[in-house]
């Protein structure tokens, strides 16, 4: 079945400091999705890459998906508290209807 | 206002028992999800249902079951042989879940923190 690797599973980084998480996928994927999740809270969605090599951005955040469509990566620009949460990722493989998320990474930031 | 619920928040049981979790949606969606989360696990899929009267196993289907009688529920009970209960179980639904549809993000309920004792 299909596989998706994130890592790292944890990041504590200072405020102001950047940010990058990374997946891979055991097989080609038709889209990847980004979901939030604070803590004590649920996955909120973010964002759905669908095109080889597509860069988007939302404010502070860069989201990629690789030429191949196998890995994806989410960069956050100058991180602030209110980015704290674990971020997941979820592809959905050619021909499957689920997604399969990522384990996340949790991402802590320090005043 | 549009949303998925789900209850109850926190939920104990003795082992041994069944229990039934709720989730309800108004948003008109033709998906909905059962997701069992563990720390460090990341979300674990464990049913699915594209449409009415029909639903499909996930990864960990195991000593869970479901129902899909109506277009906006879709309850699951965890089972007494389910060996590992206790865990966050999350609700999700989304507009449809074809491979090659845009817009499918999957909107999440508030989730159930269920504990056996």
């Amino acid at each position: 079945g299909q596989q998706v690797m994130q890592i790292p599973q944890y990041q504590h980084v200072q405020e102001g400091e950047d940010f990058t998480t990374y997946c891979n996928s055991s097989t080609t994927l038709s889209n990847i999705q980004w979901y939030k999740q604070r803590p004590g809270g649920h996955p909120v969605f973010l964002i759905q890459l669908v095109k080889s090599g597509e860069v988007k951005k939302q404010k502070r955040l860069t989201f990629q998906f690789g030429e191949a469509k196998k890995n994806s990566s989410l960069h956050i620009t100058a991180t602030q508290t209110t980015d704290v949460g674990t971020y997941f990722c979820a592809g959905r493989g050619s021909g499957y209807s689920t997604l399969t998320f990522g384990k996340g990474t949790m991402l802590l930031v320090s005043p | 206002d549009g949303g998925i619920t789900q209850s109850p928040k926190y939920l104990f049981r003795k082992e041994g028992q069944n229990v039934t979790l709720s989730c309800e949606q108004n948003l008109n969606h033709d998906a909905m999800y059962w997701y069992r989360q563990d720390p460090g696990q990341g979300l674990r899929l464990i049913y699915y249902s594209q449409i009415v009267n029909d639903f499909q196993k996930g990864d960990i289907a195991e000593g869970y079951s479901v129902s899909r009688e109506k277009k906006e529920s879709f309850p699951l009970t965890v089972t007494s042989a389910q060996k590992n209960p206790t865990a966050f179980y999350l609700c999700a639904s989304s507009p449809r879940t074809s491979a090659s549809a845009g817009h499918n993000e999957q909107f999440f309920g508030p989730g159930t923190r269920l504990t056996v004792l």
